[in-house]
């Protein structure tokens, strides 16, 4: 099976812009999971979306939301952009079980 | 919510030596502990995991021990190679809200 996939794999935005970053998980999963990855944070959790539903959020603004359509692929999107939204977001898809495997990633940059 | 701490923050082994990465959590309820590697440009790979009902598993050169009580996971590389070097991260999930440790740099010298 093809793993998970991510477009685009690099962005550069300006301030103020909005972004859509899109992940198709591997075939056959139906849980989508973003995350945020920065130097100095580490590695959150965003939401997770499970059969168009999400089922579970962490702890950003509302600038940051996220869809899921029926064939599982999932969209992320940030609004009005900071300067500190600059970095690594990664999709993670899981089956049924609790394993969850994740994408390349897309570097996002706001100058 | 769920805490995760890893440590050590950065660790460098010659190759052939063992390397041990070590993380705690704070909410007892979690109840699996995943590990992943991630290489320079790539996402986290999921290496090896283990559930709360099981205290130690093992996978060829990889090893990870769970102790519920003390609340706290352990990775353990035995016969390191230069291939082994990347960022390791723990987690701790609680029925799929996981929890990332801060990651741990391992550089292992040729």
């Amino acid at each position: 099976k093809a793993g998970v996939t991510q477009t685009p794999r690099y962005l550069i935005k300006t301030r103020g812009q909005q972004v859509t970053l899109s992940c198709s998980p591997i075939s056959g999963h139906r849980s989508v999971s973003w995350y945020q990855q920065t130097p100095g944070q580490g590695l959150q959790f965003l939401f997770e979306y499970f059969s168009e539903t999400q089922r579970n959020k962490g702890n950003f603004p509302g600038r940051f939301s996220g869809r899921q359509f029926s064939n599982s692929r999932s969209e992320m999107n940030v609004s009005t952009l900071e300067l500190g939204d600059s970095a690594l977001y990664l999709c993670a898809s899981r089956d049924r079980g609790w394993e969850q495997y994740f994408g390349p990633g897309t570097r996002l940059t706001v100058t | 919510g769920e805490n995760v701490e890893q440590h050590p923050s950065t660790l460098s082994v010659q190759e052939g030596d063992s390397a041990v990465i070590k993380c705690t959590y704070s909410d007892s309820a979690s109840n699996y502990f995943p590990w992943y590697k991630q290489e320079l440009g790539k996402g986290p790979q999921l290496i090896i995991d283990i559930r709360s009902n099981v205290g130690e598993k093992k996978d060829q050169r990889i090893a990870v021990t769970l102790n519920k009580t003390a609340k706290h996971f352990s990775l353990h590389i035995t016969e390191t190679q230069p291939e082994d070097s990347a960022v390791y991260f723990c987690a701790a999930s609680i029925d799929n809200d996981m929890r990332f440790g801060a990651g741990t740099r391992l550089t292992v010298k040729p």
